[in-house]
């Protein structure tokens, strides 16, 4: 069945230096989605990419699909201790069921 | 309400014992999730609702799990013959037509001992 898969599993940086998280994908999919989750907390939706390539920037985060449709990574620039939590991709498989698969996630840890 | 609401919050049950968890979605919304999450993994896809019908539950681990959305609202999760391995928060999702965001719950820490 349809895997997707993150690296690296956890990330420690120091506050102000970036950070990216890689997302691959077994089979193409229809689109991707990112969700953040703070300890204790439920995943949060951060954005989805649907076209090839696409490229998307929230303040400090860029998300980026590859053009297979089968990758994506975010990143983010200069960290703060608010970007603390795990991140997630979650892609929607190209047969379009509405199944969104999650990967296993990158917990990010920020020292001020 | 506002949000996804689950409940119980948190659910210790013995093993053997049959459990049933509920989903609240947000007012409108024709799709539902389940998902199960243990500590430091990402969500595991169970099942996917598109109103009453279940239209994917090829994530279901085995016949102990059933899910129903019988008027296409509140959603349940009924697991029999519980085991120590089903211990987990089992998270609920719901999404709207034409809008990607998937709005998650709290989640139900399940507990079997």
């Amino acid at each position: 069945g349809q895997q997707v898969m993150q690296i690296p599993q956890y990330q420690h940086v120091q506050e102000g230096e970036d950070f990216t998280t890689y997302c691959n994908s077994s089979t193409t999919l229809s689109n991707i989605q990112w969700y953040k989750q703070r300890p204790g907390g439920h995943p949060v939706f951060l954005i989805q990419l649907v076209k090839s390539g696409e490229v998307k920037k929230q303040k400090r985060l860029t998300f980026q699909f590859g053009e297979a449709k089968k990758n994506s990574s975010l990143h983010i620039t200069a960290t703060q201790t608010t970007d603390v939590g795990t991140y997630f991709c979650a892609g929607l498989d190209s047969g379009n069921t509405g199944k969104l698969i999650f990967g296993q996630g990158t917990t990010l840890q920020v020292k001020p | 309400g506002a949000g996804v609401s689950q409940t119980p919050s948190n659910k210790v049950t013995e093993k053997g014992k049959y459990v049933e968890l509920r989903c609240d979605p947000i007012s409108g919304h024709t799709a539902l999730y389940w998902y199960r999450q243990s500590l430091g993994q990402g969500p595991e896809f169970l099942i996917y609702f598109q109103g009453t019908g279940a239209a994917d539950d090829s994530g279901l681990p085995n016949d102990r799990f059933f899910a129903v959305r019988p008027e296409g609202s509140v959603s349940t999760l009924k697991i029999q013959r519980t085991e120590r391995g089903d211990s987990a928060v089992y998270l609920c999702a719901s999404s709207s037509s034409g809008v990607p965001e998937a709005f998650f719950g709290q989640g139900t820490r399940l507990t079997v001992v």
